[in-house]
């Protein structure tokens, strides 16, 4: 079982609209939580990061975690074609020296 | 705001160089990792070091090696480079419970 899941998509939706990205991980251990937009031949840059349960918001951007369901998950509200990216789930573990354990991403385009 | 450098964007390189990619931070973090992100397969972790002189092996440690004489520079080396180690390589460093800051990568073209 991977650590970290994702659907790789590709997710389409039309501009304006919301984007729902999820994201399941398997180690109940795990305690921190990040969700990542990468342009292509670009690398990673940190778009939310959520510790707790419940949601966080910024801006735009929604990021929703459930413990119990080892799930996390990021909305994006008023989806912009600039928001057209792979998006990576990342958690972080201290047991095992605080690495970081990422998804294969879930591609979006936004269509005008 | 946090600085990770890596020493070159773009490298090509002959199959049996040994190739070096620098990676440098201005953060003082302890932790620091190697990946190597292909399509299809995301972000591989080569290795990681969360101090000077210390390394772990990640998932994909075959043809390659690390350094860490200095907390600020975390070295990958490829002894004998293959075509199948042509890929994006990404440096990233951090600590305990906050992300991980990212390089702008390295392309390595192994012909």
């Amino acid at each position: 079982q991977k650590e970290v899941e994702q659907n790789s998509g590709p997710l389409s939706v039309p501009e304006g609209a919301i984007a729902s990205l999820n994201c399941t991980y398997s180690d109940r251990v795990s305690q921190s939580f990040f969700w990542y937009r990468q342009y292509s031949g670009k690398s990673p840059e940190l778009i939310m990061s959520i510790y707790s349960n419940g949601d966080k918001e910024d801006g735009r951007f929604t990021a929703q975690l459930n413990k119990a369901s080892q799930y996390v998950s990021l909305l994006i509200r008023d989806s912009q074609p600039s928001d057209s990216a792979t998006y990576l789930c990342a958690v972080n573990r201290e047991n095992t020296g605080n690495q970081f354990y990422f998804g294969t991403g879930t591609s979006l385009t936004v269509i005008p | 705001d946090v600085k990770v450098t890596q020493s070159s964007r773009y490298l090509v390189k002959r199959t049996g160089e040994k190739v070096f990619l620098e990676c440098v931070q201005d953060m003082d973090h302890e932790n620091m990792f190697w990946y190597r992100q292909d399509p299809g397969l995301g972000l591989r972790l080569i290795y990681f070091s969360y101090d000077v002189k210390m390394k772990e092996k990640g998932d994909i440690p075959e043809g390659y090696s690390v350094s860490r004489e200095k907390k600020e520079r975390f070295s990958l080396i490829l002894e004998s480079a293959s075509t199948n180690q042509t890929s994006m390589y990404l440096c990233a460093t951090g600590t305990p419970y906050t992300e991980a800051f990212f390089g702008q990568g390295t392309r390595l073209t192994v012909v």
